[in-house]
């Protein structure tokens, strides 16, 4: 079955750095997300993408992160100068389109920011 | 606003125990979708099922199954004769696409540990 890639699995870092965390969304999809999960918290959605654009954003997403589709396949999540609070695992989704498809998910990134 | 409330934070059932995760869920769409993801420790998130808010059927896979009832605005999810590879961290979770949002909203989530 086709997969949500991630990479890297694991990501440390100093606060204050940037980060990019990558995803490989399934190759069919057309929309994509981000989601991150603080250790032991609920899974919050951070920002949705489709036709090359942010469909929908959440509060969590400020102007510190971004993100882009570089080319076909690849999908990121950027965060100009990490802080010690966006330490989480970080989730790529896709979906197909139609309304309440399911989001198929990565195996996140675990971020730690030091 | 979109709300999905998990009230049973941890859960433990031995072995073969057969266990009900609770999951009400808020919204004032008409048109909208629940599910529910399995965490296992591994972490990555998997998907369970799907169901839309005209179709009140319940359904049944293997020792899953689920409850959908509108008029409590629920979906339960029971396992039945529980394994301790069922150990995992449950969501819910709702997804209201009249909004032109198709992300989904989480609930808190119920860790589930069976014992051996």
């Amino acid at each position: 079955e086709p997969e949500v890639t991630q990479t890297p699995s694991h990501q440390v870092t100093q606060m204050g750095q940037e980060v990019i965390l990558r995803c490989v969304p399934i190759s069919n999809h057309l929309y994509f997300y981000w989601y991150r999960q603080i250790l032991g918290q609920k899974v919050e959605f951070l920002v949705s993408f489709y036709n090359n654009e942010i469909s929908e954003k959440s509060e969590i997403f400020d102007d510190q992160f971004s993100v882009e589709r570089p080319d076909g396949s690849n999908f990121t999540l950027k965060i100009r100068s990490t802080k010690l609070e966006d330490s989480a695992m970080y989730f790529c989704a896709s979906r197909t389109p139609g309304r309440g498809e399911k989001l198929f998910f990565g195996s996140g990134t675990q971020l730690s920011v030091l | 606003a979109q709300k999905v409330t998990q009230a049973q934070t941890e859960i433990s059932v031995v072995e073969k125990e057969d266990v009900t995760l609770d999951c009400v869920y808020e919204t004032r769409d008409t048109t909208y979708y629940l599910f529910w993801y399995k965490q296992p420790p591994s972490g990555e998130l998997v998907f369970l099922i799907r169901r839309n808010s005209f179709d009140e059927q319940n359904e049944i896979s293997g020792r899953y199954s689920w409850n959908f009832q509108k008029s409590t605005s629920s979906f339960n999810f029971t396992i039945t004769a529980s394994q301790v590879v069922d150990s995992a961290v449950y969501f819910c979770a709702l997804s209201a696409p009249e909004r032109g949002a198709n992300n989904l909203f989480f609930g808190t989530g119920t860790r589930l540990t069976v014992i051996p």
